[in-house]
């Protein structure tokens, strides 16, 4: 099963509005990363946060992590038409070498 | 730097066909890693290595045979393939574990079995 699950599956914005993706987990975690899919490409890494960080920015992206409720959330403000991808979160229980990924949530962004 | 390379980008197999999907990576990273991802199930880890000579089992291992004898090469091989193998697959390498280091990612083999 899937350690991380996204919210919502699909999200459809206009060009110049925020974007807000969430992503439970449900084992204790080290750290939580964010990726972008852009259709048929490999996926890009966006942010790592580490269990001890509530929250991490770079450039449009915010970051954060409540490991209270195991979630995190990613926003992307003032979202651009290449912006539309699907951004995943992933984790690795109990640390180590395994990254589990959610199912993602599909974004676009409308001109 | 040509990061994650991954060949061939498409190929239609028969069933019960056997072929070797192609990772090399020019980042000198111990860590690589095979998911597979089908429409609505994420990425799923198939095998993974934590460096030369060292491989082990992710979540869907079976049908698929995994050798690391260079650091820069990571072959996947579908012994006999079957339809539920349709998929895209995805070789991924990071400079120390997955779960501390961001994961670079190779764009893709698109498999197709009939």
């Amino acid at each position: 099963s899937q350690q991380g699950e996204e919210d919502p599956q699909a999200l459809s914005i206009q060009e110049g509005e925020n974007a807000t993706m969430n992503c439970s987990y449900k084992t204790s975690i080290n750290n939580l990363q964010w990726y972008r899919q852009n259709s048929g490409r490999g996926l890009v890494h966006l942010i790592l946060i580490r269990s001890n960080e509530r929250e991490k920015h770079s450039g449009r992206l915010r970051v954060t992590l409540d490991t209270s409720k195991k979630s995190s959330s990613l926003l992307i403000t003032a979202s651009r038409a290449a912006d539309t991808a699907s951004y995943f979160c992933a984790t690795s229980p109990g640390g180590g070498s395994r990254l589990t990924f959610g199912e993602g949530t599909q974004l676009t962004v409308n001109p | 730097n040509a990061g994650v390379t991954q060949t061939p980008k498409f190929q239609v197999l028969k069933t019960g066909q056997s072929m070797t999907l192609q990772c090399a990576q020019d980042m000198n990273h111990e860590y690589m890693s095979w998911y597979r991802q089908d429409p609505g199930m994420g990425l799923r880890l198939i095998h993974y290595s934590v460096g030369a000579g060292i491989t082990d089992q992710g979540e869907v291992p079976n049908g698929y045979n995994v050798s690391r004898s260079t650091t820069e090469d990571f072959p996947l091989r579908l012994l006999s393939a079957a339809p539920s193998q349709t998929s895209v697959y995805f070789c991924a390498s990071s400079s120390q574990p997955p779960y501390n280091s961001p994961l670079h990612f190779g764009n893709g083999t698109r498999l197709t079995v009939t």
